[in-house]
């Protein structure tokens, strides 16, 4: 069974660009969700996708923003790129309303 | 608000030694609770989870957990620490959403382990 995915692996962009990351869940899980891991900060809850629908948001500016695909498949958007907002994504998914879930290695976004 | 905590942002043991880890945890009802491991540049990997039951769950790689509710506290223990242990682990609380069924989890900043030989 295929873990989930994220691409790409590293994105380099410059401060006030739009960046696009991408997450695959594991197939038949229907939640996807997105934390940010920044060096000193911990891991911060950004997002939760369930079924196409967006079901909870972090304390994020609305730059921040995501979508969910009817695949399940889900798209982090970061626009206006700040320094700060150099950091580990790291999306998980899990079945719906089951405790508990898997996260992919991540994608590491630098800003410069 | 649910928060968690990690006292302990380093710990230095040697191997073959035992080995636990603090978590605390603030959350008005039931908790759900999670003890991920984090190897340099990587993703999260589940070790175990606590929901109901049995307050001592096992986990993958050797290690167990122990939900003491009096006490707030969901500790990772081990008893022999190998080398392969060194890495990041997080302790986590499952906040419930969305007419009761699991949402997003809220993290601890994580304990750094390193084994010594």
């Amino acid at each position: 069974e295929a873990g989930v995915t994220q691409s790409p692996t590293h994105l380099i962009k410059t401060r006030g660009q739009q960046a696009t990351l991408r997450c695959s869940p594991i197939s038949g899980h229907t939640s996807v969700y997105w934390y940010q891991q920044a060096l000193g900060l911990g891991l911060q809850f950004l997002l939760w996708y369930d079924e196409g629908e967006e079901r909870n948001r972090g304390n994020f500016p609305p730059r921040f923003s995501g979508r969910q695909f009817p695949n399940y498949s889900s798209e982090l958007n970061v626009n206006a790129l700040e320094l700060e907002d150099s950091a580990l994504y790291l999306c998980a998914s899990s079945p719906t309303g089951k405790v508990g879930y898997t996260f992919g290695s991540g994608t590491r976004l630098t800003v410069v | 608000a649910q928060s968690v905590t990690q006292p302990d942002i380093h710990i230095t043991v040697s191997e073959g030694a035992s080995l636990e880890l603090r978590c605390n945890y603030s959350y008005g009802a039931t908790p759900y609770l999670f003890w991920y491991v984090q190897s340099p540049g990587q993703g999260l990997q589940l070790l175990l989870k606590y929901f109901s039951g049995d307050t001592l769950v096992q986990g993958i790689k050797g290690f167990e957990a122990e939900f003491k509710r009096s006490q707030s506290s969901f500790n990772l223990r081990k008893p022999s620490v190998h080398w392969s242990d060194a890495a990041e682990y997080f302790c986590a609380v499952g906040v419930m959403n969305y007419g009761g069924s699991q949402g997003n989890l809220i993290f601890g900043k994580g304990t750094k382990l390193s084994v010594k030989p």
